[in-house]
């Protein structure tokens, strides 16, 4: 059974800090590797689609990381602010039979104390 | 633009019955998803339709269902319904392949 899993399950950082998050992925079959915001009461955002393994994508004071090879991403959040306070999902998607299917993390869950 | 919308927002069944859920995509995005949040759970790949076809479906019975139509809009049946069913069923949308989902606002389901 596949399984993508996220750590910390939760963080409380105070404004200012930077902080990070790891998804770990299977390292086989992989098609893409999402991060999305949710925040409470709203719907899930996308942050970045990565497609290839040493990608890179960066928006404002969020970044991410991809290894395919050894199956893990990194979100990296620089001088957090308490509006970034929201639960960071990973999904995992790979090729299978009938096509490509996406599995999403448990989240990290962000608290930024002002 | 108008983002992906959920109808209803809120579903209140008994044990037995049937939901029959919507969602509308964004204009000119072909693939929708449905997922499901169940209760302190992440969420859950239910289905994926594209060009009004099924492509694929996570881990759920058969009584879960759905229907893509012409226009993109989808369907998600629920039939025989179960008090474990009782969840946040979220549809995203996107242009296909790996490209960005938009989530709808989601509807609540609760089966009593």
């Amino acid at each position: 059974i596949l399984n993508v899993e996220q750590s910390p399950q939760s963080l409380h950082v105070q404004e200012g800090d930077s902080t990070n998050f790891t998804c770990s992925f299977p390292s086989s079959n992989f098609y893409a590797l999402h991060w999305y915001r949710w925040e409470t009461a709203k719907s899930p955002e996308a942050l970045f689609v990565m497609t290839l393994n040493g990608d890179e994508k960066k928006k404002g004071r969020i970044s991410a990381t991809l290894n395919t090879k050894e199956g893990y991403s990194y979100l990296y959040i620089k001088g957090s602010q308490p509006e970034d306070s929201a639960t960071y999902l990973c999904a995992f998607s790979w090729v299978g039979t009938g096509g490509f299917k996406t599995i999403f993390g448990a989240g990290t869950r962000l608290f930024v104390k002002a | 633009e108008a983002g992906v919308t959920q109808s209803p927002t809120h579903l209140i069944k008994t044990r037995g019955q049937q939901a029959t859920l919507r969602c509308s995509p964004i204009s000119g995005h072909t693939s929708v998803y449905w997922y499901q949040q169940a209760l302190g759970l992440g969420l859950q790949f239910l289905l994926w339709y594209d060009e009004g076809e099924e492509r694929n479906r996570g881990n759920f019975p058969p009584r879960f269902s759905g229907r893509q139509f012409p226009n993109y809009s989808s369907e998600l049946n629920v039939n025989a319904l179960e008090l474990e069913d009782s969840a946040l069923y979220l549809c995203a949308a996107s242009r296909g392949g790996v490209d960005e989902q938009f989530f709808g606002p989601g509807t609540r389901l609760t089966v009593l």
